[in-house]
Parts: C-alpha cells; sequence; structure tokens
C-alpha cells in the first residue's frame, strides 16, 4: 500500500495561533485526499475533502475559514487550523486515494496530535 | 447519519480466545472495510469487503456481511496481546461517486492479556 506521512506528528501551540499540518504521500499519486479529526476516545469524523488543484469540499459544521486546506500537488496536502482555540485540540489524521485507479482502498497517515493550551 | 455502530464498545479477552465485534451501520453501502488503531497513532487497513459478498477471510481475520440487516462482524482468531487496540468498522455508501468518502463506526476497543 501507499506510504503517507504526516508533519509535525505532534503539536503544542498557545490559543490564537495558526498551525499547520501537512500529509505526503511519499510513493502515491493521491488525486484526492481527506481529512479527518478524532477526539479522545472517540471516532474519526471526515471534515474535509480535497482534490488536486481544486477548492476543498467540507462536510457540514466544519468551518472552511478557520480549517484551511490545500492540495497543491498529488503529494501534498497542507491543513492550517487559523486562531486555533483548546477546543480544537484533536487528532487529526489525513488519508489518501487514487481515483484514477477507482481502487476502494485508503491509505492512512499517522496522524498529528494538536494540543492548544 | 451513516455513522456506523459498533459493539461492545470494549472488549477484554485472555490470549488465544477469539474476539467478535459487531458493526451495524444505517443506508445502503458500495463495501464496508475494518480498520485497527493503536492507541495515538493512525489508521491500518485491515480488510475490504464488498456489497455483494458475504463472507471473507484474511489471515485470523474473518469478516462476515448481511447486507438485509446492515451488519458486519470481525472475528480475529487466536487472539494474540499484539491484537491490543481499536476497530473501526467504515462504509462507502452506495452511489457515493467517485469521492467515495468512508465513515466510520463508533469502534471497539479490545484488550487482549497475555
Amino acid at each position: 500500500g501507499a506510504v503517507v506521512s504526516q508533519h509535525p506528528s505532534w503539536v503544542i501551540c498557545k490559543s490564537g495561533t495558526s498551525v499547520k499540518i501537512e500529509c505526503r504521500s511519499l510513493d502515491f499519486q493521491a488525486t484526492t485526499m481527506f481529512w479527518y479529526r478524532q477526539f479522545p476516545k472517540q471516532s474519526l469524523m471526515l471534515m474535509a475533502t480535497s482534490n488536486e488543484g481544486s477548492k476543498a469540499t467540507y462536510e457540514q459544521g466544519v468551518e472552511k475559514d478557520k480549517f484551511l486546506i490545500n492540495h497543491a500537488s498529488l503529494t501534498l496536502s497542507t491543513l492550517t487550523v487559523t486562531s486555533a482555540h483548546p477546543e480544537d485540540s484533536s487528532f487529526y489524521i489525513c488519508s489518501v486515494k487514487d481515483l484514477r485507479n477507482l481502487g476502494d482502498t485508503q491509505y492512512f497517515g499517522p496522524g498529528t496530535r494538536l494540543t492548544v493550551l | 447519519s451513516q455513522q456506523g455502530e459498533e459493539d461492545p464498545q470494549a472488549l477484554s479477552i485472555q490470549e488465544g480466545e477469539n474476539a467478535t465485534m459487531n458493526c451495524s451501520y444505517k443506508t445502503s453501502i458500495n463495501n464496508l472495510q475494518w480498520y485497527r488503531q493503536n492507541s495515538g497513532r493512525g489508521l491500518v487497513h485491515l480488510i475490504l469487503i464488498r456489497s455483494n459478498e458475504r463472507e471473507k477471510h484474511s489471515g485470523r481475520l474473518r469478516v462476515t456481511l448481511d447486507t438485509s440487516k446492515k451488519s458486519s462482524s470481525l472475528l480475529i482468531t487466536a487472539s494474540r496481546a499484539a491484537d491490543t487496540a481499536s476497530y473501526f468498522c467504515a462504509t462507502v455508501p452506495m452511489n457515493s461517486g467517485g469521492y467515495q468518502k468512508v465513515t466510520f463506526g463508533t469502534g471497539t476497543k479490545l484488550q487482549v492479556i497475555p
């Protein structure tokens, strides 16, 4: 399967600052990337779907101006949490998919743990 | 919502025993997948079963799917301490188009005691 990395693996920041999380597909051309959020002891909730070179599609209830997603290439997508607040503290996970192969499997990154003080 | 529900929420067994987790979902699906997540880590894809399949095996894993009951089960045989993790079912709805968005269930936390 594809190898997906995320950077950083964990980050602690002050309230009000912005944090950028990178998701890289190391050996796979990811036409589509998904961003998920997972609160402690809960399941993953899809935040947005991004396609290379176009605007992301956000799920209901997810503020697009707060969670900025950029999918500039087939190997890199970034999620920026703007003006982070303690309630944004969560585990953020990306996954990648190659729609050209119409494969069903998504490949997940190792996740980024964000703690906002 | 489409989010699946899994039961039990938590399961504790002795090493060597079998572990069974169940997943129920609400709408018609294209396929159902099971994932494993070690604490604080990313997800590992275990197995995918399509809507026209009833049972699938992969090593010590056995997955069943009953589309009439909108339910699936994951059986791990001869469990090992290393199987300790959270297990999630995930569904891809029918007619979800090219994106094939995956919706995750609530998860079962499995503890295998050595």
